[in-house]
């Protein structure tokens, strides 16, 4: 099993270009999440799928849109990067079962640099 | 007020001695507790779940839920240099359906 998955692993972009980062995990789990971390900010929820066919915003989803293509795959899409979006970016997800709130599973991120 | 809270440190300890790394957080129903533990440049790892007041043992690892003061704790006993890493405290809160970290504490643990 490889895990969480993401591509590419380093990105340089200039103002306005778009992009996409792309995750996928080969665990069969149902819930997907997009953070970004930067210095001092720790990792915040950008967003997050509970399950295949849904998504909601986390705590800064303003600049970023996702799509949840199946059950492996959770993309996060800039449409026009900003240097504010220079940032490492993890994918993360889990397998949502009843009961207690179990662990996150993270992908190895994405270096993005925005200039 | 941020959700979780974390001394960011550095935090330094001599090989062979304990580690002590605190996290308080604001939302009084939360439920779930984890610790992870980041190496520069890698992504977070799972090193402890809690979810019931106590201690729960690990190895070498302790971790420490109070849910009436709102903090949880994790102790390393016998640091060795390969646990100098940034410890992050993650916690799910009532009404959501994802986790709130903290900033990290970061640990460097001496030879």
């Amino acid at each position: 099993n490889a895990g969480v998955t993401q591509t590419p692993k380093f990105q340089v972009l200039k103002t306005g270009q778009s992009m996409t980062l792309q995750c996928a995990q080969d665990m069969n789990h149902n819930s997907m999440y997009w953070y970004r971390q930067d210095p001092g900010m720790g990792l915040r929820l950008i967003y997050y799928s509970a399950s295949e066919g849904t998504t909601d915003k986390g705590e800064v989803p303003n600049g970023y849109n996702v799509s949840r293509l199946n059950k492996r795959e959770f993309s996060l899409r800039l449409e026009s990067a900003a240097p504010s979006q220079t940032s490492v970016y993890f994918c993360a997800s889990r397998n949502r079962l009843a009961g207690a709130y179990n662990e996150q599973f993270f992908g190895p991120g994405t270096r993005l640099t925005v200039l | 007020q941020k959700e979780v809270e974390q001394n960011s440190g550095p935090l330094s300890v001599p090989e062979g001695a304990i580690a002590s790394l605190n996290c308080t957080y604001s939302d009084r129903g939360s439920q779930s507790f984890f610790w992870y533990r980041q190496y520069s440049g890698k992504s977070p790892e799972l090193i402890m779940s809690i979810y019931s007041n106590g201690d729960k043992e690990d190895g070498r690892f302790t971790a420490q839920l109070n849910k009436a003061s709102q903090y949880v704790s994790l102790l390393i006993r016998d640091s060795q240099p390969s646990d100098s890493a940034t410890y992050l405290c993650a916690v799910k809160g009532s009404g959501a359906n994802n986790l709130f970290f903290g900033t990290g504490t970061r640990l460097t643990v001496i030879p």
